[in-house]
């Protein structure tokens, strides 16, 4: 089945402690994405990377890092989390970034609720 | 910097009312339009989506959306709602050449009493 799979789906954590949400898809797409989802906020994006290697910071990057070593993963790593960083988690994959003719549908992956305390 | 609005924070509707949800952009330039729905503990699926041509486009689950150039608005309709059409609706902007960032709006709870 075609998907956007993270992990974990919960976590609850204690501030400065690094931790890493892992994203995976499986439908060799080049684009993956980050969203940070806040009440009243809608999705912003955290990072995003057209490819193997290639990552750019999207609206609300600071605080966290990404990698992009393989197609298929796009991990988001938070090197020292704060409380100021609860919130639901989303990846997001499409087959290419593209511009107005040719946008690419994203795929949205379950979810990952993090709580900073 | 473009942002979109979503002026109903929440709605409350019974079964069978007509719903409308307004969404509403500040981009001068061309752009494509999405509304996304997320049911209960579920991630965000794609309800409809504008590129060009007819600006009223239909979607899934009975869902239409019209897009107003002029008004700078991309309005989310459903004649009848259903108690299962209960989530949170987000309207979402991608401008022109700008890969595939999305612009989402605050987002709408619509709760749909049986």
């Amino acid at each position: 089945e075609a998907q956007v799979t993270q992990n974990p789906r919960y976590l609850i954590t204690v501030t400065g402690k690094k931790l890493t949400v892992t994203c995976s898809q499986n439908m060799n797409h080049e684009y993956m994405s980050w969203y940070r989802q806040d009440p009243g906020l809608g999705l912003r994006q955290i990072y995003y990377s057209m490819n193997v290697e290639v990552t750019d910071k999207g609206d609300v990057p600071e605080g966290y890092k990404v990698s992009r070593k393989e197609k298929r993963n796009f991990p988001l790593i938070l090197e020292s989390p704060s409380p100021n960083q609860t919130s639901l988690y989303f990846c997001a994959s499409s087959l290419k970034a593209g511009g107005r003719f040719s946008y690419n549908e994203q795929f949205f992956g379950p979810g990952t609720r993090l709580t900073v305390l | 910097a473009q942002s979109v609005s979503q002026h109903n924070h929440h709605v409350i509707l019974s079964e069978a009312a007509s719903l409308e949800l307004g969404c509403n952009y500040s981009y001068g330039g061309t752009v494509n339009l999405f509304w996304y729905v997320q049911y209960p503990g579920q991630h965000l699926q794609l309800l409809l989506k504008y590129f060009s041509g007819d600006p009223l486009v239909k979607g899934i689950k009975g869902f239409e959306a019209e897009f107003i150039k002029s008004k700078f608005s991309f309005n989310l309709r459903k004649p009848s709602v259903q108690w299962s059409d209960t989530a949170e609706y987000f309207c979402a902007v991608n401008p022109y050449n700008a890969g595939n960032m999305l612009t989402f709006g605050g987002g709408t709870r619509l709760m749909v009493k049986p």
